[in-house]
């Protein structure tokens, strides 16, 4: 159980255009969503956190106007990179947060990432 | 910031036991250690976590010094599958949600 799903895996875009990653919980509801950042031999980098149902909160520095996010279902969220440019080229990664009760209740599940390339 | 140190990398013998340590000095008395791995080009991969106590599951086990300012997971008998970066993280609390303030990780290669 408490799988997350991403899609595409990869995708190569031009740039000035935008793109859409899906994030879906399968077999779960998650009442958090949170999106990652992860450039080549780094760690990985919160960009913001999405509760269902409302605006998501971006991390400083993280431009809200550039990376729409939206939460729109217990097991749906949705990152757009907006008018992207090469230097958003990175691995993108999501991870859900189950809303259950007891220990494991803030248990962060995550995705297997999807790879974006602006040309 | 991030609030752990970890060795960038480290080599360990196939069927030997690994020991990753990490320092988290500055953690409060609130926040869980959580170790996650990351396998080249994959998503993490969640492993142990722990608070005062140590712990074991079917992966690993993770020993947390009583002053909670270190802590070790330890891989009891590596594979080669257990190629990949470690994360030592400390989860904090952010209003009603909690973060995972992660750090550089510990790249750990199994030898044959």
């Amino acid at each position: 159980g408490a799988v997350v799903s991403q899609h595409p895996s990869w995708v190569i875009c031009k740039s000035g255009t935008s793109v859409k990653i899906e994030c879906r919980s399968l077999d779960f509801q998650a009442t958090t969503m949170f999106w990652y950042r992860q450039f080549p031999k780094q760690s990985l980098m919160l960009m913001a956190t999405s509760n269902e149902g409302s605006k998501a909160t971006y991390e400083q520095g993280v431009e809200k106007d550039k990376f729409l996010i939206n939460h729109a279902s217990l097991t749906l969220s949705t990152l757009t990179v907006t008018s992207a440019h090469p230097e958003d080229s990175s691995f993108y990664i999501c991870s859900a947060r189950r809303g259950l009760a007891g220990l494991r209740r803030n248990e962060q599940f995550f995705g297997p990432g999807t790879r974006l390339t602006v040309l | 910031d991030a609030k752990t140190t970890q060795p960038p990398s480290m080599d360990c013998a196939e069927g030997r036991a690994a020991n990753l340590p990490c320092n988290h000095s500055t953690i409060s008395g609130n926040e869980y250690v959580y170790w996650y791995r990351q396998i080249h080009s994959q998503g993490p991969q969640y492993i142990i976590h722990g608070l005062k106590n140590n712990e074991t599951n079917e992966m690993a086990s993770l020993i947390i010094t009583e002053d909670r300012k270190s802590s070790t997971l330890i891989l009891p008998h590596a594979t080669l599958r257990d190629t990949a970066v470690y994360y030592c993280i400390v989860r904090v609390a952010f209003g009603s949600n909690y973060q995972l303030i992660w750090g550089a990780g510990t790249k750990l290669i199994i030898k044959p």
